[in-house]
């Protein structure tokens, strides 16, 4: 079983939805990151959470620390969106942060 | 703000042939620094990562080496590729609570 499981794989939604990706994690972490990967491959971190929620624009990103399990979401979905979401952690304990494990990633596709 | 700068963007390779890839990292001084590898339809996974001048620690063992021969310079090499070592190449800095990644070298070894 992968340390980080995210779910679902692929998504697909109509312009305007509410989006949710869960990320869940089997490992004590110092800290959580939401990823995000265009196709070109170039990858731009969204989130870092070590407890609560966050919101940035249509993104917001919640941390559960007791059940080891976070969410992204995003409001009023738009093509440019789509996109390949990841979840990463960093494991506690560690003096270097940035040392990331990573879930499978989430392909988001939002149709007009 | 911090900036990462990779290169080359894409690279065909023969097996057998040997590999440099750069990353420069400008806007912070004393990153924590990363090489990831993206391997075809799988997940990130970490190769190498620096705290400092000359100290590197390998997640994993492989055809590769890494060096950072100053503060903000982060060398990916091999003396030899493998066809395995093909993917998607990353680098990665941490400071201040910050990650920030580079734009990536897509490796293609034939």
């Amino acid at each position: 079983k992968n340390e980080v499981e995210q779910s679902p794989q692929n998504l697909t939604a109509q312009e305007g939805e509410f989006i949710t990706i869960n990320c869940s994690y089997s490992v004590g972490i110092s800290a959580l990151h939401w990823l995000q990967q265009h196709p070109g491959g170039g990858i731009v971190s969204l989130f870092m959470l070590s407890s609560g929620k966050k919101k940035h624009g249509r993104l917001i990103a919640t941390i559960n620390i007791q059940e080891k399990h976070s969410s992204l979401h995003i409001t009023a979905s738009h093509p440019r969106d789509s996109a390949v979401y990841i979840c990463a952690v960093d494991r506690a304990g560690g003096t270097s942060y940035g040392k990331l494990t990573f879930g499978q990633g989430t392909i988001l596709t939002v149709h007009p | 703000s911090q900036t990462i700068h990779q290169w080359p963007a894409t690279l065909v390779q023969p097996v057998g042939s040997p590999l440099s890839l750069e990353c420069t990292v400008e806007g912070t001084s004393n990153p924590n620094l990363y090489w990831y590898r993206q391997a075809a339809g799988r997940g990130l996974q970490l190769l190498f990562y620096s705290v400092g001048i000359g100290q590197i620690s390998s997640e994993v063992p492989q055809n590769l080496s890494a060096s950072r021969p100053q503060d903000r310079q982060f060398i990916l090499s091999s003396k030899k590729l493998l066809l395995s070592d093909s993917g998607f190449y990353l680098c990665a800095c941490y400071r201040t609570g910050a990650l920030f990644f580079g734009s990536g070298t897509q490796l293609s070894v034939l």
